[in-house]
């Protein structure tokens, strides 16, 4: 398998604008976290997903953050509109049940919101 | 409220040197511990998964150890090398909400050779 999937792997943009990260879990794991690491915080758990339903989004920062789950292959993570303290990597990562909940986590977006 | 703590933040050692990263966690009731490996500018690779029911994990040079009464767990890698110079996260989740892991502010290591 080629691991988690995320695109892009930078994202350079303007403040006010929208920006939408994707990811693609591991095939046949049915959970899809959504992460965010900066120096000041660490990594802080945003939303995760099971079986494409939202499990918990108590993570997420404000209304400007959404995420979705169409399909067991694709989430993405919007912001709209973005600000520069949303500068940040985000990852997203996926695990089973069958793997003893062990999470695998993709390259990472480094997004710059000037 | 469970919080998680690395000592130290950062490590220097000379290569071939065995040495021991430590985290503890201020709620005991953990559904599993997970120790984590991140390179500069790189995602996260999982090293070692313990459930809360074992003791310990090994894999290759390194050993991970779980003590839940006392709130701990080591990470002990033997005969260090250049290679293994990264920042160690570790994280835990909770029995109520075994998917949520809740992750310490990481030991950046750097082996000299």
């Amino acid at each position: 398998d080629a691991g988690v999937i995320q695109s892009p792997r930078h994202e350079v943009t303007e403040m006010g604008q929208e920006v939408t990260l994707r990811c693609k879990p591991i095939s046949g794991h049915d959970y899809l976290f959504w992460y965010r690491q900066t120096m000041m915080r660490g990594l802080e758990l945003l939303i995760y997903f099971n079986n494409n339903v939202p499990i918990d989004d108590s993570g997420m920062p404000e209304d400007r953050f959404s995420a979705k789950m169409p399909n067991a292959s694709f989430s993405t993570l919007k912001i709209q509109p973005s600000e520069p303290r949303d500068s940040a990597v985000y990852f997203c990562a996926s695990s089973s049940p069958g793997t003893g909940n062990e999470q695998y986590f993709g390259p990472g977006t480094r997004l710059t919101v000037t | 409220k469970q919080e998680v703590t690395q000592i130290p933040a950062a490590l220097s050692v000379p290569e071939g040197e065995n040495l021991v990263l430590n985290c503890s966690f201020t709620d005991s009731a953990i559904y599993n511990l997970q120790w984590f490996r991140q390179d500069p500018g790189k995602g996260l690779t999982s090293l070692l998964l313990i459930q809360s029911s074992q003791r310990e994990q090994t894999s290759g040079r390194l050993n991970a150890s779980l003590d839940k009464s006392s709130g701990r767990s080591t990470l002990y890698i033997a005969a260090s090398q250049p290679g293994d110079s990264a920042t160690y996260l570790c994280a835990v989740s909770r029995v109520d909400s075994s998917y949520k892991l809740i992750f310490g502010s990481g030991t950046r290591l750097l082996v000299r050779p």
